[in-house]
């Protein structure tokens, strides 16, 4: 099973700062990589798929970077509503599998 | 608009079964899987498995393999999640979640992203 790490656990920061979060799979994962947030009492949010595609409707300020193992998702200007849990996530094809990391607090320092 | 709406809050004894239920609308449901996460009190996201909504085909996470079982009723647009003898750890709120289906060169089918969620149901397993 591939294992996702993500660092930091918990990211403080302010409204206006830039966020970057990082993702390290124990494998390379190609380019087959997303990443999730998730606020508190709903559902996650998927915001990027293949590493560096945002989904539908997510703002310009959300980039993600990365291939291979290690994986970065940028936040440029933090809003307030981006405080929240981000988790990444990898898929293989063989076995078909799907497997997150532990995710990433950022809160408002 | 595309959504999935699951079934209500559950509260089940160790050893029961829980079955959870997910209704999708406002896109063709044979042409995507349904992938199902489930999230403890307090911790992070768990893949449990999917099924392809297209032909049935279904992928367990080793885990789990011998207590869930995931199928689907086209008929209805439904999606339904069993889990068997369960313990307290599996207490959770359980998420279904659209998955596009994607094929290798081999012609295996295996689970996409992940782009529409249900709102979640809380199945509780407690004595």
């Amino acid at each position: 099973e591939i294992v996702l790490t993500q660092s930091p656990a918990t990211l403080s920061l302010s409204p206006g700062e830039r966020a970057t979060l990082s993702c390290r799979a124990s494998q390379s994962v190609s380019s087959y990589l997303a990443w999730y947030q998730q606020k508190p009492g709903q559902a996650p949010r998927l915001l990027i798929y293949d590493a560096s595609n945002r989904a539908t409707g997510i703002p310009a300020r959300f980039s993600g970077s990365g291939s291979g193992t290690d994986f970065t998702l940028t936040i440029s200007s933090l809003e307030p509503e981006d405080f929240a849990v981000y988790y990444c996530q990898q898929r293989s094809n063989w076995p078909p599998e799907i497997t997150f990391g532990q995710g990433t607090r950022l809160e408002i320092k | 608009q595309v959504q999935l709406v699951q079934s209500g809050a559950e509260v089940k004894k160790p050893g029961a079964s829980v079955k959870v239920s997910c209704k999708a609308s406002g896109y063709t449901f044979t042409s995507y899987g349904i992938s199902w996460v489930r999230q403890a009190p307090g911790q992070g996201l768990e893949w449990m498995g999917w099924i392809s909504a297209y032909n049935g085909n279904t992928n367990y996470a080793q885990k789990l393999q011998g207590r869930v079982t995931m199928t689907t009723d086209t008929s209805t647009s439904t999606a339904y999640m069993e889990l068997r003898s369960l313990r307290s750890d599996d207490t959770a709120v359980y998420y279904c979640a659209r998955a596009e289906i994607m094929i290798t060169f081999g012609g295996v089918a295996s689970p996409g992203y992940m782009d529409v969620w249900g709102k979640g149901t809380t199945v509780t397993v407690s004595s």
